[in-house]
């Protein structure tokens, strides 16, 4: 199962908005409305900020949002704050393939 | 309050084997599907192994196919990943993870334990 493709980078300044696509193929992102995504800050646990295509968990605030056309995801975050700065990676289910899941590639998120 | 503590990580040489631990409380276990993640220094995240909720389904990534084996106790809210023939690429942070809604979506982190393969 191939890694969903991420950008390295993004980035934007406090205030502004920012937003992270994650490509896949019909077999996983585009096949289901399973795409999670996840804040990782170093040397920490990843964070669940968006499961379902684009729902929130408790306690995430509003200024995450994910979305997705075709074979394409996408995270939102608006109103970018100094805290968001970190990791994001997206996550896919793949169905009934061998091994049914696959994460992204990750993006850096800078917040200039 | 949700908890997952991994525990057996260490230094080991290559083509050694390691057992990890997950122990799992304020929830019930026995309902969940669970993972195993690394990370090795650096890089991404990368799915390593998942069991359904009964034990009666494992999954492998291909990366460790035939040398890693993933179990759990139910009675015991234990999860394992039984390492073998250990490589140098194996080395990582290795975190359990709680499936919540069987997709592979985690909505709880253990803090994760590391793994050096060297000699």
């Amino acid at each position: 199962q191939s890694a969903l493709t991420q950008p390295p980078s993004a980035s934007g300044s406090p205030g502004q908005s920012v937003t992270i696509s994650c490509t896949g193929t019909s077999s996983d992102v585009g096949g289901y409305n399973y795409v999670s995504w996840y804040q990782q800050h170093p040397g920490k646990a990843p964070k669940l900020m968006i499961y379902e295509v684009s729902k929130r968990p408790s306690g995430v605030p509003d200024r995450f949002s994910g979305s997705k056309s075709g074979n394409t995801a996408s995270l939102t975050v608006s109103g970018l704050q100094a805290e968001d700065e970190a990791d994001y990676y997206c996550s896919s289910y793949a169905g009934s393939n061998n091994f049914p899941y696959v994460f992204g590639t990750g993006t850096k998120v800078t917040v200039l | 309050e949700v908890q997952l503590v991994e525990s057996g990580g260490g230094l080991v040489q290559p083509g050694g084997s390691l057992r990890l631990s997950c122990a799992a409380s304020g929830f019930t276990f026995s309902s969940y599907a669970m993972h195993w993640v690394r990370q090795a220094p650096g890089k991404g995240l990368e799915y390593v192994s998942a069991i359904s909720s009964n034990g009666g389904s494992t999954y492998y990534a291909n990366s460790v196919k035939g040398r890693f084996t993933i179990s759990r106790d139910n009675s015991k809210n234990t999860l394992y990943l039984q390492m073998g023939s250990l490589r140098a690429e194996d080395m990582a942070v290795y975190y359990c993870a709680r499936d919540f809604d069987g997709s592979g979506s985690y909505d709880y982190w253990g803090q994760g334990t590391l793994v050096t393969v060297s000699s």
